[in-house]
């Protein structure tokens, strides 16, 4: 399974656009990105997932290169709301294994006061 | 109304004893699993069940024993607790759409905090 790289944290002003970027210089062919954010004291909540170019949905926005090597996670409008921490995983559902979910140290969003 | 639940949701014990974990999820889900969280955050699978069929095991000590009665729950039972044992578990289930491809969304539960004292 690919390794990912993320910043350990981040901090952000109410109001702005917050873009974390994730490495996966070893992501495989079949590979697909995945988004997940974890609240203080919650499981993980899923938030988007991408094979390539942007996916947008009511929560975020995933941009991912042509070559796939990195992807970037935008939240458009950051809120006190939105401290987490959020994961990126990199895999794809096998047969043999079905879902089998690799998550890293993730990147630490918080408000910059 | 809870999606994915788990019980209880503290669980202090001494070292030792024997505690379980109860997991049940009302979405319908025929897959469930197991992981576990540790005090530097990392979260890691354990174990995942396909319709009640243990597919992933992810050379977990033979001390944890998921069982899973019905494909709504899976349990985890935990024998002879050690300090190194404590950590927050996450239950959590997703819907197989296809064989192959994209991973599945995973819905997890509130978690359980155990300390082994």
């Amino acid at each position: 399974l690919a390794k990912t790289t993320q910043p350990i944290s981040m901090d952000s002003y109410e109001g702005q656009e917050v873009n974390i970027t994730c490495s996966h210089n070893n992501i495989a062919t079949n590979d697909y990105i995945t988004w997940y954010q974890q609240f203080p004291s919650q499981g993980p909540r899923f938030i988007i997932q991408g094979y390539k170019t942007k996916v947008t949905n009511e929560v975020a926005s995933l941009f991912i290169p042509a070559d796939r090597k990195s992807s970037t996670l935008s939240l458009p409008r950051f809120s006190l709301s939105d401290t987490a921490v959020y994961y990126c995983l990199v895999g794809e559902r096998k047969r043999e294994y079905g879902n089998k979910l690799v998550f890293g140290a993730g990147t630490i969003l918080r408000v910059k006061s | 109304d809870t999606a994915v639940s788990q019980t209880p949701k503290y669980l202090v014990t001494q070292m030792g004893n024997d505690k379980s974990i109860k997991c049940e999820q009302n979405l319908g889900h025929d897959t469930m699993y197991w992981y576990k969280q540790d005090s530097k955050k990392f979260l890691k699978i354990m174990f995942s069940y396909n319709n009640k069929e243990l597919i992933i095991n992810e050379t977990v000590p033979n001390r944890f024993s998921p069982k899973s009665p019905d494909k709504a729950h899976l349990n985890l039972h935990i024998n002879s607790l050690e300090l190194g044992d404590s950590a927050v578990y996450f239950c959590a289930s997703s819907q197989e759409v296809r064989l192959a491809g994209s991973p599945d969304t995973q819905y997890f539960g509130p978690g359980t905090r155990l300390t082994v004292l």
